[in-house]
């Protein structure tokens, strides 16, 4: 069965750096696509960054330059390092899976919030 | 950047009745277009990608259509568990772009 975890939020000052973490189970990260979604307080979804199979990364221009998505292969774990956080970037954070066909995307963590304040 | 717009951003239904909601592209994005649902406090839900084509496990009363620039998700007739907010997404363009969603409520 596909499950996907997110850890890693909190509370962090503007400026401050987080890293998220998405441990999946059901399949493996390093031969699979996968993508970070976020979804500020009330409002809808916004695509974040994504990494292809072989390695490419891809990332919205709002965080371009800022974060980071990778792998880890040893514990099958998906992360996203934000750093110069700001104010836009408090959201829930959800992973989530590319489907068979096109970028889209068929499961997804439960989410971890990102708060940032001061 | 492709920019999705959805409407109505809230559309009132009596359950047993139809929905249809609208997804409109700023450029084609061929059938390169899926649909979520989302309920409070959950994850989305992959519900309709390339345009037309249910996910695995989806009830045949959501059907979608349209290419292009115009799509639409119908419920056929609405189930209490359907009451949602949808969303739109494109996947034929980077950056991948939502739609702002429909929240569907009971009337």
């Amino acid at each position: 069965e596909v499950q996907l975890v997110e850890s890693g939020g909190g509370l962090i000052q503007p400026g401050g750096s987080l890293r998220l973490s998405c441990a999946a189970s059901g399949f493996t990260v390093s031969s699979d696509y996968m993508t970070w979604v976020r979804q500020a307080p009330g409002k809808g979804l916004e695509w974040v960054s994504a990494v292809h199979r072989n390695g490419d990364t891809f990332y919205a221009d709002s965080v371009k330059g800022r974060f980071t998505i990778s792998r880890d292969n040893s514990n099958n774990t998906l992360y996203l390092q934000m750093n110069g956080l700001r104010g836009g970037d408090t959201a829930v954070y959800y992973c989530a899976r590319k489907a068979g066909s096109g970028w889209l995307f068929d499961y997804w963590g439960q989410g971890t919030l990102v708060t940032v304040s001061s | 950047e492709i920019v999705m717009t959805q409407s109505p951003a809230t559309l009132s239904v009596s359950p047993g009745e139809r929905a249809t909601l609208s997804c409109r592209a700023s450029q084609s994005v061929r059938s390169n277009l899926a649909w979520y649902q989302q309920k409070p406090g959950q994850a989305p839900r992959l519900l309709i990608y390339g345009a037309s084509t249910r996910a695995t496990g989806i009830p045949a009363r959501f059907s979608g259509s349209g290419s292009g620039t115009e799509f639409t998700l119908t419920i056929s007739s609405l189930q209490s568990e359907d009451f949602a907010v949808y969303y739109c997404q494109q996947y034929n363009n980077w950056p991948l772009t939502f739609g702002g969603g429909t929240k569907v409520e009971i009337k």
